[in-house]
C-alpha cells in the first residue's frame, strides 16, 4: 500500500534561518506530489507541485522554493525564513494514471513557527 | 477559474444533532468532488467523494451528492457525535482529457459538538 511520510512534525525556526521540509512517498511510482501551506485562520493554498524529478512549478511568488531529486521525494526549502512563513505545510500526492478521481493524499503535516 | 465556495464557520451543535455544511463550486466542465476532513493537529483525510453529476459520495455516517443542476455538494450528517468535530473542506480537481488538474479546496468549516 502507499504511504506518504512527512517531517518533521513540528519545527520552530528564528528569523533569517533557512528551512529543509522533506515528503517521501512509498509503494508507487511516478506520483503527482504538492506543497499545500494551511496559514492561521487561513484556507490550504497550494505552494508547489510537480508531475516528474526536477519538474516544479509555483502556484505563489513567495520566500520559498520546492525540490524534486528523485522520483518520490519532495522538499520544501527556503534560504532565509520570514515571520509570515509560518503555518501548517502539508505535502500530498496523486497517482496521475487515474486522473482525478481519487483526489489527493496528504501527510501528517508540520507545524512550523518563525519567531 | 475554478472555486469552491463552503460555508463559513464555526459550526457549533450539541451531540445528535443534523449537520449541512453547504458547498457550491464554479468550474467548467464537471469536476471530482471531494470533502475531506482535518482532525485538531492532524493533515487532512478523505471523508468521501463523488465523481460524476448524481453520485452520492457516504462515509463514517456522512453522505454528500453531486448536484449539477445547482453546481452544489452539501455535506450531512444525521447525528452528530463530539468525536465529529474537526475542519471540513469541501474540493474539487477538473480533468482535463488524460490530465488532471489541482486539487481546489474552500477554505474550510470548522465544526464544534458539545455533549
Amino acid at each position: 500500500s502507499q504511504t506518504i511520510h512527512q517531517w518533521p512534525a513540528t519545527l520552530v525556526q528564528p528569523v533569517g534561518s533557512p528551512l529543509s521540509l522533506e515528503c517521501t512517498v512509498e509503494g508507487t511510482s511516478n506520483p503527482n506530489l504538492y506543497w499545500y501551506r494551511q496559514a492561521a485562520g487561513r484556507g490550504l493554498q497550494l505552494l508547489f507541485y510537480s508531475v516528474g524529478i526536477g519538474q516544479i512549478s509555483s502556484e505563489v511568488p513567495q520566500n520559498l522554493s520546492a525540490s524534486r531529486p528523485q522520483d518520490r521525494q519532495f522538499i520544501l526549502s527556503s534560504k532565509k525564513l520570514l515571520l509570515s512563513d509560518s503555518g501548517f505545510y502539508l505535502c500530498a500526492w496523486s497517482a496521475p494514471s487515474l486522473g482525478g478521481n481519487y483526489g489527493y493524499t496528504f501527510g501528517s503535516g508540520t507545524r512550523l513557527t518563525v519567531v | 477559474g475554478n472555486s469552491v465556495t463552503q460555508m463559513e464557520g464555526p459550526v457549533t451543535l450539541s451531540e445528535e444533532a443534523f449537520l449541512t455544511i453547504n458547498c457550491t463550486y464554479t468550474a467548467t466542465g464537471y469536476p471530482s468532488l471531494f470533502w475531506y476532513v482535518q482532525y485538531p493537529g492532524e493533515g487532512l483525510q478523505l471523508l468521501l467523494k463523488a465523481t460524476k453529476a448524481d453520485d452520492k459520495g457516504s462515509n463514517k455516517g456522512f453522505e454528500a451528492t453531486y448536484r449539477k443542476e445547482t453546481t452544489s455538494f452539501h455535506l450531512e450528517k444525521g447525528s452528530v457525535q463530539v468525536s465529529d468535530s474537526a475542519v471540513y473542506f469541501c474540493a474539487q480537481i477538473k480533468n482535463y482529457g488524460g490530465s488532471q488538474g489541482n486539487l481546489i479546496f474552500g477554505k474550510g468549516t470548522k465544526l464544534s459538538v458539545k455533549p
